[in-house]
């Protein structure tokens, strides 16, 4: 079973919608990132949390919320959809690599979101 | 800021080619570097890392050495595989923070 699950896998909306894409893991681990991919851009940071208390702004979070429900489950939601939110969507989260002593993030599939 | 600039893309080998992917930072400290893999429709995945100057990072036959002279961290593989063929994203972490910066990704196209 994959340790870091997105959900949904792809979704399609309209301008205006608002839409919550979820995020949960099963690593244990305290820290949570959102990302989103577009093509000639790379990653870029959304919002990311540190543990349950803790939520911050990423590079790009205008047009964003996010909710961290539990150690396990972080949200990413768009309030109000525009075409440019179109994109490739990446959760991670970041602990231990083992045996190796060093940190690393580990990302979920990806949720394609398109926005009509 | 901290930014991160690669090569860009695709890059096109024929199986058991040589290849470097070439990355440059700027970053204030001493930052670890990473490269990442991304194989089609999946996440992005560790390649491999080095946490200070010197070092060399190397995973599945791909090294890269961290140069701070230079601010660089290529990657390089002696011989490729249709298998390689993939997005590959070079990143670093200022040091002490677990955030990363990406670059913006280098597509390499393998054929047999």
């Amino acid at each position: 079973d994959a340790d870091v699950t997105q959900t949904p896998r792809n979704r399609i909306t309209k301008t205006g919608k608002r839409i919550m894409l979820e995020c949960s893991q099963t690593k244990g681990h305290d820290r949570m990132y959102w990302y989103r991919q577009d093509p000639g851009l790379g990653l870029r940071l959304i919002y990311y949390s540190f543990d349950v208390k803790d939520i911050n702004k990423g590079e790009i979070s205008d047009g964003y919320s996010v909710s961290r429900q539990a150690q396990a489950k972080f949200s990413l939601s768009l309030e109000s959809a525009i075409p440019n939110q179109t994109a490739l969507y990446f959760c991670a989260t970041s602990g231990p690599v083992p045996g190796q002593g060093l940190e690393t993030q580990y990302f979920g599939p990806g949720t394609r979101l398109l926005v009509l | 800021g901290d930014s991160v600039t690669q090569m860009e893309g695709p890059v096109t080998l024929s199986e058991e080619a040589f290849l470097t992917i070439n990355c440059t930072y700027t970053a204030t400290g001493y930052p670890s570097l990473f490269w990442y893999v991304q194989y089609p429709g999946e996440g992005l995945q560790l390649l491999l890392k080095a946490t200070k100057a010197d070092d060399k990072g190397s995973n599945k036959g791909f090294e890269a050495t961290y140069r701070k002279e230079t601010t660089s961290f290529h990657l390089e593989k002696g011989s490729v595989q249709v298998s390689d063929s993939a997005v590959y994203f070079c990143a670093l972490s200022p040091s002490g923070y677990s955030t990363l910066t990406f670059g913006k990704g280098t597509m390499l196209l393998v054929s047999p």
